[in-house]
């Protein structure tokens, strides 16, 4: 979508080796977010960032983690992928968080063999 | 948290208006009301959301119970282009201002010509 890309746009992966999925966005925003989208679950929140160096957990954070050094970068990083997380994951924008509308990314399809 | 009970699939003919339903009986007083929707390998786009009142755009009208236990989102006139899962949603407040959305695992509504 306009104002915000995700790299890569696919991925695959072997086991226990780290991957980096990157969220970067053009329009000043300062809430970030990431989600997977799994069948059968919808989308779930990993992490999510408030701020540059502001982030905290989501719902399924265990064995991911993630940085913020700028305000249009956010970075996700598996830190020995497994096959449970093979997945797409989507990036979400806010200019001014709760109770407003968010832009998603267009995902990133990850496959971890 | 709480969570969306919708129908997983609707029907509907081009130009009739479109009346899509949610249940969300455990919600709570701060939760805001989302309704996006996501077309095959796209991100989900935002389409309307609100708090207590009705709310009215461009794309949609939503609908909220005096209670808040349901909500209805509200085509008007239904093209092709809006076949697409549609997904209620509910926003929790989290850290810093932001906001947890909640998916739901959606209608899948399907216009006919």
């Amino acid at each position: 979508d306009a104002g915000i890309t995700q790299s890569p746009r696919h991925k695959v992966t072997e086991t226990g080796t780290p991957v980096t999925l990157r969220c970067h966005q053009t329009e000043n925003h300062r809430y970030m977010y990431w989600y997977r989208q799994d069948p059968g679950h919808g989308l779930r929140l990993i992490h999510y960032s408030y701020g540059v160096k502001d982030t905290d957990k989501g719902e399924v954070s265990d064995g991911y983690s993630v940085s913020r050094s700028k305000t249009e970068d956010f970075l996700l990083t598996l830190e020995s992928a497994t096959s449970s997380q093979t997945s797409v994951y989507f990036c979400a924008i806010s200019e001014t968080g709760l109770g407003y509308g968010y832009t998603f990314g267009s995902g990133t399809r990850l496959t971890v063999v | 948290d709480a969570k969306t009970t919708q129908p997983n699939s609707m029907e509907s003919n081009e130009e009739e208006p479109v009346h899509l339903p949610c249940n969300h009986s455990t919600i709570s007083g701060t939760d805001y009301i989302h309704w996006y929707r996501q077309l095959p390998s796209q991100g989900p786009e935002y389409v309307i959301h609100g708090l207590t009142s009705n709310v009215n755009n461009r794309m949609a009208s939503l609908a909220i119970a005096e209670d808040r236990k349901s909500s209805t989102l509200i085509l008007h006139r239904a093209t092709l282009r809006d076949a697409a899962v549609y997904y209620c949603i509910l926003g929790h407040s989290l850290q810093g201002g932001s906001e947890k959305l909640v998916f739901g695992k959606g209608t899948k509504l399907t216009v006919n010509p």
